[in-house]
């Protein structure tokens, strides 16, 4: 049983469309990311919710939106989706002070 | 803040020790190490937290003094299996975990 997922693996689409990423966790953890994984491996935190509250909001365009409509779900949504948003999205979750679990990510490609 | 990994890159051929550093600016909480192969999501390694304590996991180990808030991740008689990115994640607060920009581990048979 796979403790986060993420859907869809990948994802290929033309600039200024919308598109969502989806995850899920079924470890039970309060808290769940974001993170942008960029072509030079930077793994860079975008947004975190904790049972179901944003807590953290890094600097991240305005057309990215979280939305976690429960503690065990936290999708992504991009508006207008530029050249530059081409990374690997992944989610994780974690609990307390254990170890962030990853998704296998989503390897978003803006043409 | 991010923190620093050094070295970026290093090769080692099998049965070789290698020693990668992660250092922060700010006071740390907490240390994550991580391995990510190519194309696959990180996995997780060891987690320290404060009280410079030395964790071991077969034959990499790693231990993190809070007052230099520097952590070291020690891989001893590397095996093919281990090669991959390496991030330090550094955590202040608010369940903030920051990470390094890697190093790439490549160990040669």
């Amino acid at each position: 049983d796979t403790a986060v997922s993420q859907t869809p693996k990948y994802l290929v689409t033309q600039m200024g469309n919308d598109k969502s990423i989806k995850c899920e966790q079924n470890l039970g953890h309060d808290t769940m990311y974001w993170y942008k994984q960029d072509s030079k491996k930077f793994l860079k935190i975008m947004f975190s919710y904790n049972n179901k509250e944003l807590i953290i909001n890094e600097t991240v365009p305005n057309r990215f939106s979280p939305k976690s409509p429960d503690k065990a779900h936290l999708n992504l949504h991009i508006n207008s989706l530029e050249l530059g948003d081409s990374a690997v999205y992944f989610c994780a979750s974690t609990q307390g002070n254990s170890p962030l679990h990853f998704g296998n990510g989503t390897r978003l490609t803006v043409t | 803040q991010q923190p620093v990994q050094s070295p970026q890159a290093v090769i080692l051929r099998e049965g070789e020790d290698a020693v990668i550093n992660c250092s922060s600016s700010k006071a740390l909480y907490s240390v994550h190490w991580y391995r990510q192969k190519h194309g696959e999501a990180p996995i997780f390694l060891m987690i320290l937290l404060k009280g410079g304590e030395q964790k071991g996991h077969d034959k990499i180990s790693a231990s993190f003094n809070e007052k230099k808030q520097q952590s070291s991740l020690y891989l001893t008689a590397s095996q093919l299996s281990y090669s991959g990115t390496y991030f330090c994640g550094t955590e202040g607060s608010n369940y903030k975990l920051t990470f390094g920009k890697g190093t790439l581990l490549t160990v040669n048979p």
